[in-house]
């Protein structure tokens, strides 16, 4: 068991560039979790996958926002046109798919949109 | 609207004292609780949880919790803080079932530990 790794660990970037983040779950698990948590707050559910399917999507996840699991195993999360907004830690976290599986979280990308 | 409060933002203890970490929840039926911790560069690693049944729970690290439905609450405890429970915890809660793996968590509470 590796844990659940997130790459890069921290992004900067310009105002209306396009950023892509990588998370490579546990590998026996088959659901994944974005999150994302700007200073002060709590996380904030974004999105998740069971298998290569996204079962569901938050409000807070706008237009600009994408996410795939194409071969049901590492996720990506795009974000186009950044926001000074988008600043924020993205935290993924994998888990198995029986009930109340506990979720295993990786350590984060840190993004700064200047 | 399902929401979880947490109303302290920093707690300061000294090494060895108790310590108690607030925790409010607002959902329509009782959810599924847990607390968090996250320590600077780490990912998140779960204390402990509660469904049903006893509550009072054990978690890891020495920590505890207790569930008051009469109050909408699951503080976290511990009896005796050491240095390294300097961190930041987080409350949350979901609905169960096929909403498990969708958290909402607090605001968070620092916890700073004075020698």
């Amino acid at each position: 068991d590796t844990g659940v790794s997130q790459d890069p660990r921290h992004k900067i970037t310009k105002r209306g560039q396009n950023v892509t983040f990588r998370c490579d779950p546990i590998s026996e698990h088959n659901r994944l979790y974005w999150y994302r948590q700007t200073l002060g707050q709590g996380p904030e559910f974004l999105t998740y996958f069971q298998n290569e399917a996204q079962l569901e999507k938050s409000r807070l996840l706008s237009d600009r926002f994408s996410a795939e699991r194409p071969k049901g195993s590492f996720s990506t999360l795009e974000i186009q046109r950044t926001e000074q907004g988008d600043s924020a830690m993205y935290l993924c976290a994998s888990s198995g798919t029986a009930p109340n599986e506990k979720l295993f979280f990786g350590s984060g990308t840190q993004l700064s949109v200047l | 609207a399902q929401s979880v409060t947490q109303p302290d933002i920093h707690i300061t203890v000294s090494e060895g004292a108790s310590l108690e970490l607030r925790c409010n929840y607002s959902y329509g039926a009782t959810p599924y609780l847990f607390w968090y911790v996250q320590s600077p560069g780490q990912g998140l690693q779960l204390l402990l949880k509660y469904f049903s049944g006893d509550t009072l729970v054990q978690g890891i690290k020495g920590f505890e919790a207790e569930f008051k439905r009469s109050q909408s609450s699951f503080n976290l405890r511990k009896p005796s803080v050491h240095w390294s429970d300097a961190a930041e915890y987080f409350c949350a809660a979901n609905a169960g079932g096929t909403s498990y793996g969708k958290l909402t968590f607090g605001q968070g509470t620092i916890l700073t530990v004075h020698p």
